[in-house]
């Protein structure tokens, strides 16, 4: 079983709409988690890192963690044309990370 | 902000010569990292490098060697290039929790 699944998508949605981002992993003892944006050909940009349990928000993006369905997620509020993307999980444990596979989205004009 | 600079956006190599990729952070940070990403397989840990002079093997080294000598920077060597490791490229830097990574380095090996 891998550390951290990820839907590749691709997700396309209107400009506007209310975008939900999901993984689940495997290890309930892992503490911290991240999400990271991806524009086509360039690095991995850090969007939101989460310790533990419990929302964080900046913006129009919140972060998720549910530590007792092993389930984190990503909502971004009024998408945007620029949001699209490809959207990785991340999780840290002992200094190594883990990553999920991205999940492509398109938000249309 | 923390930067994290590739020496390279695009390289084009030919079979057989050593390719050298660098990678230099700003933040002090302890670790470093090197993943190749390719399409259907998502990022793969190369190798990692926890202090100056340490290094560990990640999950794909073969064809592959670093070198930390300061903590700034942690380059990326590929002894003898094959079509196969044409591939994206990734530096990340670490305080722990969380990484940091460069622009990456869309390497082509032809």
């Amino acid at each position: 079983q891998k550390e951290v699944e990820q839907d590749p998508g691709p997700l396309s949605v209107p400009e506007g709409a209310i975008v939900s981002l999901n993984c689940t992993y495997s290890n309930s003892a892992f503490q911290y988690f991240m999400w990271y944006r991806q524009y086509s050909r360039k690095g991995p940009e850090l969007l939101m890192y989460t310790y533990s349990s419990g929302n964080k928000e900046d913006g129009r993006f919140t972060a998720q963690v549910d530590k007792s369905s092993k389930y984190i997620s990503l909502f971004i509020r009024d998408s945007q044309p620029s949001d699209s993307a490809t959207y990785l999980c991340a999780i840290y444990n002992f200094n190594k990370f883990y990553f999920g596979s991205g999940t492509k989205l398109n938000v249309k004009p | 902000d923390v930067k994290v600079t590739q020496s390279s956006r695009y390289l084009v190599k030919r079979t057989g010569e050593k390719v050298f990729l660098e990678c230099v952070q700003d933040m002090d940070h302890e670790n470093m990292f090197w993943y190749r990403q390719d399409p259907g397989l998502g990022l793969r840990l190369i190798y990692f490098s926890y202090d100056v002079k340490m290094k560990e093997k990640g999950d794909i080294p073969e064809g592959y060697s670093v070198s930390r000598e300061k903590k700034e920077r942690f380059s990326l060597i590929l002894e003898s290039a094959s079509t196969n490791q044409t591939s994206m490229y990734l530096c990340a830097s670490s305080p722990g929790g969380k990484a940091f990574f460069g622009q990456g380095t869309r390497l082509t090996v032809v």
